[in-house]
């Protein structure tokens, strides 16, 4: 079956510091992957997408993930974080059905 | 990029009355909307897969009967609670996807129901 997996519950980071939030996905075929972050209280909002040619994909607000098929990865970085990055992460997958199969999320908190 | 747009924002109603939740795509037309649960600091839990024109499509253990969906156009999916109880009370938000399925779906911005 078709999962996402996000191993970390929270990830701390200084404030200028870089950061990453981990991802790894088990699918058949040609994965689709999505990364998107969560505001409290409201809906998601989509940062960036995998779909098919180079592995490093840049997105939203100075974000990036890189696509790595021999380790099923696909983990959301930023050079330097910022203390309004903080929020909760979610990586997807669309599954052959086009649901979003969505992993549990990480919460990142950056402190000044 | 695409909007979705959901309404109410939140909403507190008694045991036993139902809610309606509509969702709207502002700026593209959606066959298919999808309807997700999500638990505090939890991941999205797919509820059921909203279908212009036709029934919804409900994932294993959610009751339709309790969480009506109607899809009546392109652009409108409204969920429905009915005789909502205290255990419904939970945030719902809504998606769909303007093109095919390489393309990322846009979320409503979410309804936080509490019932009283």
């Amino acid at each position: 079956a078709q999962s996402v997996a996000q191993p970390e519950d929270q990830v701390n980071v200084a404030e200028g510091n870089p950061l990453t939030v981990k991802c790894t996905y088990s699918v058949s075929g040609n994965p689709y992957l999505f990364w998107y972050v969560q505001y409290p209280n409201r809906g998601l909002q989509f940062l960036l997408k995998y779909i098919t040619g180079d592995n490093l994909v840049k997105g939203s607000y100075g974000f990036e993930a890189e696509f790595n098929k021999s380790q099923t990865s696909f983990h959301l970085k930023k050079p330097s974080a910022l203390v309004s990055d903080s929020a909760l992460y979610f990586c997807a997958s669309n599954n052959q059905g086009g649901k979003l199969i969505f992993g549990q999320g990480t919460e990142l908190s950056v402190k000044p | 990029g695409a909007v979705v747009s959901q309404h109410p924002s939140w909403v507190i109603c008694k045991s036993g009355t139902s809610v309606k939740i509509e969702c709207r795509s502002l700026d593209f037309q959606a066959t298919t909307m999808f309807w997700y649960r999500q638990f505090p600091k939890q991941s999205l839990m797919l509820m059921a897969t909203s279908n212009e024109g036709s029934k919804a499509t409900y994932e294993q253990g959610v009751e339709k009967d309790k969480f009506l969906i109607n899809h009546a156009s392109l652009t409108l999916s409204t969920l429905t609670v009915t005789s909502a109880h205290p255990e419904d009370s939970s945030f719902y938000i809504c998606s769909a996807r303007p093109g095919k399925m390489n393309t990322e779906a846009f979320f409503g911005q979410g309804t936080r129901l509490t019932v009283v």
